[in-house]
């Protein structure tokens, strides 16, 4: 069981917004720790879209956007574009158990 | 450019050892740690374990410990990771990821495939 809980699924029309929530605890995210988040196509392996919280590697959309409050942060898409459908992972790192986590994991589907 | 390339697909028996490679290039390999991170069929991201490659230091993710054994050779500019006793359920793909100071992994190997038949 993963300390980052995030929703299974997310979906929205295109060119809408939506949101994936990751939700901690005050030995992660509430810690002060950074959080990544990763978008992952099918079959593929994992891509850096936020580091630090919020902050775009080059080559990454500024429809791309991370924030962080609390025990919690979140990763926004505007625009949503057909290219986004993936999976989504957030990650941190936890000082309880002296260990980077990763989210549960969101499928964005693009309607 | 920096580039992680891993090892090819593996198909291992029950009880066996899978060693899996990462070599590097594009960067001085010394300055970052790698990790170690596998992804189950149809399941998530789950970490194993880091490695420094200035010095070797190394922490394994409990869950691991004592079945898994991190190293990197300087002198080709390659980690390695070896999984022991492997079960079926250790079935997944393996990737390696070079890690930055804050813990992102930015950049990542294309993924290695490790099979292990029931």
């Amino acid at each position: 069981q993963s300390v980052l809980t995030q929703p299974p699924s997310v979906s929205g029309a295109p060119g809408q917004r939506v949101t994936i929530s990751c939700t901690g605890s005050s030995s992660n995210i509430g810690a002060g720790y950074d959080v990544h988040w990763y978008q992952q196509l099918p079959g593929t392996a994992p891509k850096v879209l936020i580091y630090g919280n919020n902050n775009r590697p080059s080559g990454v959309p500024d429809r791309f956007s991370g924030s962080k409050s609390g025990t919690s942060a979140s990763l926004a898409i505007t625009g949503l574009q057909a290219e986004d459908e993936a999976d989504y992972y957030c990650q941190s790192y936890d000082s309880s158990l002296s260990e980077r986590v990763f989210g549960t994991g969101t499928k964005v589907t693009v309607l | 450019q920096v580039q992680l390339v891993q090892s090819g697909a593996e198909v291992k028996k029950p009880g066996a050892s899978v060693k899996v490679s990462c070599k590097a290039s594009g960067y001085t390999f010394t300055i970052y740690g790698i990790s170690w991170v596998r992804q189950a069929p149809g399941q998530g991201l789950e970490w194993m374990g880091w490695i420094s490659a200035h010095n070797g230091n190394r922490k394994s993710a409990q869950k691991f410990q004592g079945r898994v054994t991190m190293t990197t050779e300087t002198s080709t500019r390659t980690a390695y990771m070896e999984l022991r006793s492997l079960r079926s359920d250790d079935t997944a793909v393996y990737y390696c990821a070079r890690e930055e100071v804050d813990t992102a992994m930015v950049y990542w190997g294309q993924g290695t495939l490790v099979t292990v038949p029931a």
